[in-house]
């Protein structure tokens, strides 16, 4: 079974801290994303990455950066966090080839800045 | 992407089969049908996908009408963990970010 996993559950943060979340897959897929997910708002892509140390914009990257130094690993970085950033964080992977490409997600960290 | 449309909600009796409809009217040749389930406070979880054809798995068959603008998601012995909201989704295949989900279908499974 694909398994992706993320470093927590639950965060919280202070306003102006800087935030790792950490994002480990072990299915060997090329891509892997990171979005968020809002009541109302649904699923937004904020970065992915479809190989080490490449990255994409999604729509709503300001505010977050990403790291790719390993195959199976994808941070997302809170450079300073906001109150606005306050939501559920959302990993996923996919193979990069292939007409397939579904996206395998991991548990989610739900972060709370204050 | 098309866009699809689903019920809101829907309940099911456990043990029964759970039909699950999208209509996709405006798909075109080369999109693909996904679905996805998120479980309360879980990250999304996919189910099956198809093109054409029927498709099953262990989880969850994919009845894909002819013409392909609707299709149904089928839980064949519905239980109380698939309490969840299912999203249809489709999409081309090569859009491989940008994974949107709407509303879905919030389906209670009652004992």
């Amino acid at each position: 079974d694909v398994k992706v996993t993320q470093s927590s559950r639950y965060l919280v943060k202070r306003t102006g801290e800087k935030v790792f979340l950490e994002c480990v897959q072990d299915m060997d897929h090329e891509n892997m994303f990171w979005y968020r997910q809002d009541p109302g708002l649904g699923l937004r892509l904020i970065y992915f990455s479809y190989d080490v140390k490449m990255k994409e914009k999604g729509d709503i990257p300001e505010g977050y950066s990403v790291s790719r130094e390993k195959k199976e690993r994808f941070s997302l970085i809170l450079e300073s966090a906001s109150t606005n950033q306050t939501s559920m964080y959302l990993c996923a992977s996919s193979f990069w080839a292939g007409s397939e490409r579904e996206q395998y997600f991991g548990p989610g960290t739900r972060l709370t800045v204050t | 992407d098309a866009k699809t449309t689903q019920p809101t909600s829907m309940d099911c009796a456990e043990g029964r089969a759970a039909n699950l409809p999208c209509n996709h009217s405006t798909i075109s040749g080369n999109e693909y049908v996904y679905w996805y389930r998120q479980i309360h406070s879980q990250g999304p979880q996919y189910i099956i996908h198809g093109l054409k054809n029927n498709e099953t798995n262990e989880m969850a068959s994919l009845i894909i009408t002819e013409d392909r603008k609707s299709s149904t998601l089928i839980l064949p012995h519905a239980t109380l963990r698939d309490t969840a909201v299912y999203y249809c989704i489709v999409r081309v295949a090569s859009n491989d970010y940008k994974l949107s989900f709407g509303a879905g279908t919030t389906v209670t499974v009652r004992a």
